[in-house]
């Protein structure tokens, strides 16, 4: 069964701090992306990775950056946590080429206070 | 930004009636495709449609896509309360990247 896994399912963090969320994927896919979701405004793209070590802006990438060290492992930063990134964050994998199934990880419901 | 307006944004009905959902954009797509999410879940793809004018059924599930490859509906005929879920829409930039609609609301009361 291809699975993505996103670390964690619920986290609550402290405004000003320094967020990890992690995405694993075992289906050897070469893109990989991270969505955040708000009621109302469906899913928007934060940053998107097309191989390892690279990486490519989304629609709203600030407040936000991101490490591919591995094929398998995407990982969202947020350098100083905001009220205003209180969100749900999806990660997704697709192969190359287009018109190809996405699929998600369970998503992360994140929390600053 | 490319952007997909889906309408309604929620939808509430009883078991057996029909429904339409509709996902509009100013833009053309490569493809289309739609999603559905359950609560606590990412979406789960229903359905791909690549060619102007397409018309894909998925059991109780018509989707279609616009001539112009710009827009596409869902049709649900018939629905059922395992139907509840917030449906997707998503355009192929032909990019390697989707671009998500807005999202429908559905909920099926017995």
């Amino acid at each position: 069964d291809v699975k993505v896994t996103q670390s964690s399912r619920y986290l609550v963090k402290r405004t000003g701090e320094k967020v990890f969320l992690e995405c694993v994927q075992d289906m050897d896919h070469e893109n990989m992306f991270w969505y955040r979701q708000d009621p109302g405004l469906g899913l928007r793209l934060i940053y998107f990775s097309y191989d390892v070590k690279m990486k490519e802006k989304g629609d709203i990438p600030e407040g936000y950056s991101v490490s591919r060290e591995k094929k398998e492992r995407f990982s969202l930063i947020l350098e100083s946590a905001s009220t205003n990134q209180t969100s749900m964050y999806l990660c997704a994998s697709t192969v190359h080429g287009g018109n190809t199934e996405a699929f998600f990880g369970q998503g992360t419901r994140l929390t600053v206070v | 930004t490319q952007l997909l307006e889906q309408s309604p944004q929620f939808l509430s009905i009883q078991e057996g009636e029909n429904l339409t959902v509709y996902c509009n954009s100013s833009s053309v797509f490569s493809s289309l495709q739609w999603y559905r999410q359950e609560p606590g879940e990412g979406p789960v793809l229903l359905v791909t449609v690549v060619t102007g004018g397409e018309v894909k059924k998925l059991k109780r599930l018509t989707f279609q896509f616009g001539d112009a490859r710009k827009d596409s509906s869902l049709h649900i005929t018939a629905a059922q309360p395992g139907d509840t879920g917030l449906y997707l829409c998503a355009g192929n930039t032909g990019f390697q990247k989707l671009v998500f609609g807005t999202g429908t609301r559905l909920l099926v009361s017995p």
